[in-house]
C-alpha cells in the first residue's frame, strides 16, 4: 500500500514569513496533488506536478516535486490570512485508478 | 466544469438505519471514490468504482456497501448506521488517466 506523510501537520504562522510543508510518499508514483480545504467545505484542487523537478506557482504558493527522493514540498511566501486553511497532498497508484492523500497540514496564518 | 454533487449535506440518522448518500458527477468519468473524512485521520477511501458494476474495495469498507449501476451514479450504502460512522463523506471522480480528481461538497453524517 502506498503511503504518503505530510509535516507537520500543524502549522502557525505570522503574516509576511515564509514556509514550507512537506510531503513523503512510499512508492513510485508519476503523479502529485496539492489541495485545500476550507473548513467545513470540500477539497480544491491547487497543483498536479507530473514529472521530476516540476514546480508550479499560483500567487504565495509554489509547488515542487522530486520523484527520485519521492519528496514535493509546498512553499508558502509572504503568508496571509487567507492562506489559512488545511492542506493536502496526494500521490496516485501505479494503476493510475487509486488516489492516496497525506493526512493533511493545518495552516494558521496569523496577523 | 466538472461538477460532482452530493445531494444530502447534511444528515441525522439513528443507529441501526440504513443510509444512502447519493452522488453524481457529470463530465463521463470513469472513476468514483468514496473518502470519510475524521479529524487527525485526514481522507480514508471506503470504496472506488473504475466502470459501472464494477467495485473495489478501499482501507475502510467495513460496515459500507456502494452501487454503481449507471456511469454518473456512485452511491454509498451503510445498511446498519453506527455511531461510530459518525463523519462527513466525500465523493469524488477522475478521469481514466485523467491529471486531477474532484470532489464534492461532502455529506454530514451523524448516527445518533
Amino acid at each position: 500500500e502506498l503511503k504518503v506523510e505530510q509535516n507537520p501537520l500543524f502549522l502557525s504562522m505570522q503574516e509576511g514569513k515564509n514556509y514550507t510543508i512537506y510531503c513523503n510518499y512510499s512508492t513510485t508514483s508519476d503523479r502529485l496533488y496539492w489541495y485545500r480545504q476550507d473548513p467545513g467545505k470540500s477539497l480544491e484542487s491547487l497543483f498536479v506536478l507530473l514529472s521530476n523537478g516540476a514546480v508550479k506557482q499560483e500567487g504565495r504558493l509554489m509547488a515542487s516535486l522530486d520523484t527520485k527522493a519521492r519528496l514535493s514540498t509546498l512553499h508558502i511566501t509572504a503568508a496571509v490570512h487567507d492562506l489559512s486553511a488545511t492542506y493536502f497532498c496526494a500521490v496516485v497508484s501505479p494503476t493510475g485508478n487509486q488516489f492516496y492523500f497525506g493526512t493533511g497540514t493545518s495552516l494558521t496564518v496569523i496577523p | 466544469d466538472v461538477k460532482v454533487t452530493q445531494s444530502s449535506r447534511y444528515l441525522v440518522k439513528r443507529t441501526g438505519e440504513k443510509v444512502f448518500l447519493e452522488c453524481v458527477q457529470d463530465m463521463d468519468h470513469e472513476n468514483m471514490f468514496w473518502y470519510r473524512q475524521d479529524p487527525g485521520l485526514g481522507l480514508r477511501l471506503i470504496y472506488f468504482s473504475y466502470d459501472v458494476k464494477m467495485k473495489e474495495k478501499g482501507d475502510i469498507p467495513e460496515g459500507y456497501s456502494v452501487s454503481r449501476e449507471k456511469k454518473e451514479r456512485f452511491s454509498l450504502i451503510l445498511e446498519s448506521a453506527s455511531t461510530n460512522q459518525t463523519s462527513m463523506y466525500l465523493c469524488a471522480s477522475s478521469l481514466d488517466g485523467g491529471n486531477t480528481i474532484y470532489f464534492g461538497e461532502g455529506s454530514w453524517l451523524t448516527v445518533v
